[in-house]
């Protein structure tokens, strides 16, 4: 299957500090990609769809100017949390959309960044 | 709203038995159906998507489609520990690219 990376896979930071995570499409090009959130023991809450080349779209609730989202290249996806607090602390995947093989339109999730917010 | 429903478990069965999980979807117009696996602290993997009605088979993984009574089910035989996971159903409707996700369920393999 395809593959994508995450980066940074963890990340600690201080209270009002901003965190850039990085999501890449490493062997296909992906015109669609997705951030999720996850909080322990819950189910995946999409935040956002991110378009190469266009403006994000948010899901109801996501604040668009604390998750800055950035989708430059169609294998690059960059989620900014801005001003992070402690209640931003979570599991974040990201997701790239594959059209690439015939029928099958699929989404490759990335292995996840957990964020901690002290 | 576009639902997918899924028991939340656990789902309890011992090695080497078949697990049997159940996904129901509120959307006819729905035209794929995919299955993740997610181990606990992991992102979600895919096992295997399915597209037409019957049975898809891939390994000791088979997904079965019944669209006109909207479920979609994995069964995964020979059932090893290592298979426990929580398992999430992943739906997409005619036109839309962006999936709705069940809750997932938990199955537990016990040796």
């Amino acid at each position: 299957g395809a593959v994508v990376s995450q980066h940074p896979s963890r990340v600690i930071c201080k209270s009002g500090t901003s965190v850039k995570i990085e999501c890449r499409s490493l062997d296909f090009q992906a015109t669609t990609m997705f951030w999720y959130r996850q909080f322990p023991k819950q189910s995946l809450m999409l935040m956002a769809t991110s378009n190469e080349g266009s403006k994000a779209t948010y899901e109801q609730g996501v604040e668009k100017d604390k998750f800055l989202i950035n989708h430059a290249s169609l294998t690059l996806s960059t989620l900014t949390v801005t001003s992070a607090h402690p209640e931003d602390s979570s599991f974040y995947i990201c997701s790239a959309r594959d059209t690439s093989g015939g029928n099958a339109d699929t989404q490759y999730f990335g292995p996840g960044t957990r964020l901690t917010v002290l | 709203q576009k639902e997918v429903e899924q028991n939340s478990g656990p789902l309890s069965v011992p090695e080497g038995a078949i697990a049997s999980l159940n996904c129901t979807y509120s959307d006819r117009g729905s035209q794929s159906f995919f299955w993740y696996r997610q181990y606990s602290g992991k992102s979600p993997e895919l096992i295997m998507f399915i597209y037409s009605n019957g049975d898809k088979e891939d390994g000791r993984f088979t997904a079965q489609l019944n669209k006109a009574s909207q479920y979609v089910s994995l069964l995964i035989r020979d059932s090893q520990p290592s298979d426990s996971a929580t398992y999430l159903c992943a739906v997409f409707s005619g036109g839309s690219y962006i999936p709705t996700f069940g809750r997932g369920t938990s199955l537990i393999v016990h040796p």
